[in-house]
């Protein structure tokens, strides 16, 4: 069975800084990756997703994440945050041939402060 | 807009109470789910239907029963509701190849 682990529960930082948000998974078998965010009092929203190909996946606002197998990781990246990307954010993954449920982590609340 | 519509968007129910939750897409998926969100736990798929006609379990089933009544529609029973079941409830579809889910708005459900 797949599950995945994002190891920062908290992760406060200032407007324009990078940020890392740190994400694991654990499967016997190929996965699909997916990163989702969720503003406050909303759903969730896809983010980004690793189907397959390149390992570096875009979002269209600016976030990014790699796909590392000999690592099990999928990590979130931005190089400059913004006061709206304050949001909760969920690493999830799918295994080939699950009827594609989804396995989600616990979250990473993102606070960007002035 | 398409997408997945959930309702009611909150409830308070008393202990032993019984209410359904009630999720409808519009984006011809085959296969919807519901989870339920709380702190620190990230989400918990309670069931799934993989599609029409058929549900399964997921990690925590007990206390809760569900129906796919057609292709757009499945909800959620809880038949005899208990404090341990206040949280925020998604339901989610997805064309069942991996691409992703659609998530509705969520019910945020308190059992006083």
């Amino acid at each position: 069975a797949q599950s995945v682990t994002q190891l920062d529960s908290q992760v406060p930082v200032f407007e324009e800084a990078p940020v890392e948000l740190r994400c694991n998974y654990s499967s016997s078998v190929s996965v699909y990756l997916f990163w989702y965010v969720q503003y406050p009092n909303q759903g969730l929203q896809l983010l980004l997703k690793y189907l397959s190909g390149s390992t570096l996946v875009e979002s269209i606002n600016g976030f990014e994440a790699e796909f590392n197998k000999s690592q099990t990781s999928f990590h979130l990246r931005k190089p400059s945050v913004h006061i709206s990307d304050t949001a909760e954010y969920f690493c999830a993954v799918s295994e080939f041939g699950s009827a594609r449920q989804l396995t989600f982590g616990s979250g990473t609340q993102l606070t960007v402060l002035p | 807009n398409a997408g997945v519509t959930q309702t009611p968007k909150f409830q308070v129910l008393k202990t032993g109470q019984s209410m359904t939750l009630q999720c409808a897409q519009d984006m011809n998926h085959n296969s919807m789910y519901w989870y339920r969100q709380d702190p620190g736990m990230g989400l918990r798929l309670i069931y799934y239907s993989a599609s029409e006609g058929t549900t399964d379990k997921g990690e925590v089933p007990n206390g809760y029963n569900v129906s796919r009544l057609n292709k757009r529609e499945f909800s959620l029973r809880l038949e005899s509701a208990a404090p341990s079941q206040t949280s925020v409830y998604f339901c989610a579809s997805s064309d069942g190849q991996g691409y992703g889910y659609t998530f509705g708005s969520g019910t945020r459900l308190t059992v006083v």
